[in-house]
């Protein structure tokens, strides 16, 4: 079962912030996070591993609810590059296979 | 990071051919590798898992007999789109696993296919 993103799209300037909700109806072993830019391959952003960890990548951050079966991820002062798909993904066996959320795309305007 | 290298980056070919598209982890061993597969505006699918030297697990509704998997080495694996036919359009993306465990998985750069 794909894990369900909300919102689907967003529309953000320059220095907003911006939480992508990531849902999943199986348990969740850890949950990874991927942005995607048209035509390109995902880039990795974070793994989270065990409910209740959060972690920050620059101004990205995200954390993981194991019991909810959920992630968020959050992005702070948002900039033109952060403009992409948003994807995250489930690792039910913990050895890299990943099914991918539903997406979200994000767009950052001046 | 790891590196996964994947041939070619696009390709357009006729209806009714087939086409091949290789994987290869260049500084590490890949134990398992997966394909994917994205339509626009779509998130990515996983098509299969390959483990070396063994036949390769599709998920559900995936033609094994249309998409043939190949992984004959710990370094390479290939797919090869049988009798292509415009629907298979897509872009179709591998990632390779070392082994290790609660690590990200580490892609290739996609092949975009487009059969005309």
């Amino acid at each position: 079962q794909q894990p369900v993103q909300s919102p689907q799209a967003v529309i953000l300037r320059e220095g907003e912030d911006a939480v992508i909700n990531c849902s999943s109806s199986k348990a969740l072993y850890s949950v990874h996070w991927y942005r995607q830019k048209h035509g390109e391959a995902p880039v990795f952003l974070m793994i989270l591993l065990k409910g209740g960890e959060q972690k920050g990548h620059e101004k990205i951050s995200a954390s993981f609810n194991e019991k909810k079966q959920q992630s968020s991820l959050y992005l702070t002062a948002s900039q033109l590059s952060y403009s992409g798909t948003y994807f995250c993904g489930t690792d039910s066996g913990g050895y890299q296979k990943v099914t991918f959320g539903t997406g979200t795309k994000l767009q950052v305007i001046p | 990071g790891a590196v996964v290298s994947q041939h070619p980056s696009w390709v357009i070919c006729k209806s009714g051919t087939s086409v091949k598209i290789e994987c290869r982890s260049l500084d590490f061993q890949a134990t398992t590798m997966f394909w994917y597969r994205q339509f626009p505006k779509q998130s990515l699918m996983l098509m299969a898992t390959s483990n070396e030297g063994s036949k390769a697990t599709y998920e559900q509704g995936v033609e094994k007999d249309k998409f043939l998997i190949n992984h004959a080495s710990l370094t390479l694996s290939t797919l090869t789109v049988t009798s292509a036919h415009p629907e298979d359009s897509s872009f179709y993306i591998c990632s390779a696993s070392g082994g290790a465990k609660n690590t990200e998985a580490f892609f290739g750069q996609g092949t975009r296919l487009t059969v005309v």
